[in-house]
């Protein structure tokens, strides 16, 4: 079967850090990625992971540990606009040399003032 | 350079109706993919078209078809509505490799 689990809500203060973790059980496994999600909105690309360690971008970052079956998506310097969903995805083998993704239920994230 | 568009942007129908959502992908990209996404939920994957050819199917039924056009464009068709059929339908696109992924704003389809 395949599983991905996160944490449903989490709520941080503007300006500090937060640690959002993704857990997964999958058939196969050919990278992480973590996604973006304003309400009523498309889902937009953050970060991708196929290898084991930390991938940094801006305010934002990254980890994997394949072994352990677990990624965390790190948000740095918090704003107001980081309020949104984060979605974890992992992709999988899908007969012959196609993959598909498969999505966690996301992450709701209260940024406070 | 357009990214993925979608239309309708949102739609109301009534239980056993017929619908056709329609996607463009960004330019440069030959696949698309279809998800449902239900209020507080992951997107779920639908289907996946490639060369005018569905790839690859999720855990939907038979009631969910698709079509790709030759300039890479992408039709979503659901049959004999059910009110839990009510989500948002996300299309999203690439070219090769899910690295490259782009989604497009949805369809926010209600069904009464």
């Amino acid at each position: 079967g395949q599983n991905i689990d996160q944490p449903t809500e989490m709520t941080a203060t503007e300006g500090a850090i937060v640690q959002i973790n993704c857990t997964y059980q999958t058939s196969g496994f050919n990278g992480l990625f973590w996604y973006q999600q304003h309400a009523g909105e498309a889902p937009t690309f953050l970060s991708y992971n196929v290898l084991d360690g930390l991938e940094e971008k801006g305010r934002f970052s990254s980890f994997l540990s394949r072994s352990k079956g677990y990624s965390y998506l790190l948000l740095k310097e918090l704003q107001m606009k980081d309020s949104a969903s984060y979605l974890c995805a992992v992709k999988v083998p899908w007969g012959g040399a196609t993959n598909k993704l498969i999505f966690g239920t996301g992450t709701l994230l209260a940024v406070q003032p | 350079d357009a990214g993925v568009t979608q239309s309708p942007t949102h739609l109301i129908k009534t239980r056993g109706q017929q619908v056709t959502l329609r996607c463009s992908p960004k330019s440069g990209h030959d696949t698309v993919s279809w998800y449902q996404q239900a209020l507080g939920q992951g997107p779920q994957f639908i289907f996946q078209y490639y060369e005018e050819e569905e790839r690859q199917r999720g855990n939907f039924p038979d009631r969910f078809s698709g079509h790709q056009f030759p300039n890479y464009s992408s039709e979503l068709n659901v049959n004999a509505l059910l009110l839990g059929d009510s989500a948002l339908y996300l299309c999203a696109s690439s070219s090769g490799d899910y690295y490259e992924q782009y989604f497009g704003p949805g369809t926010r389809l209600t069904v009464t």
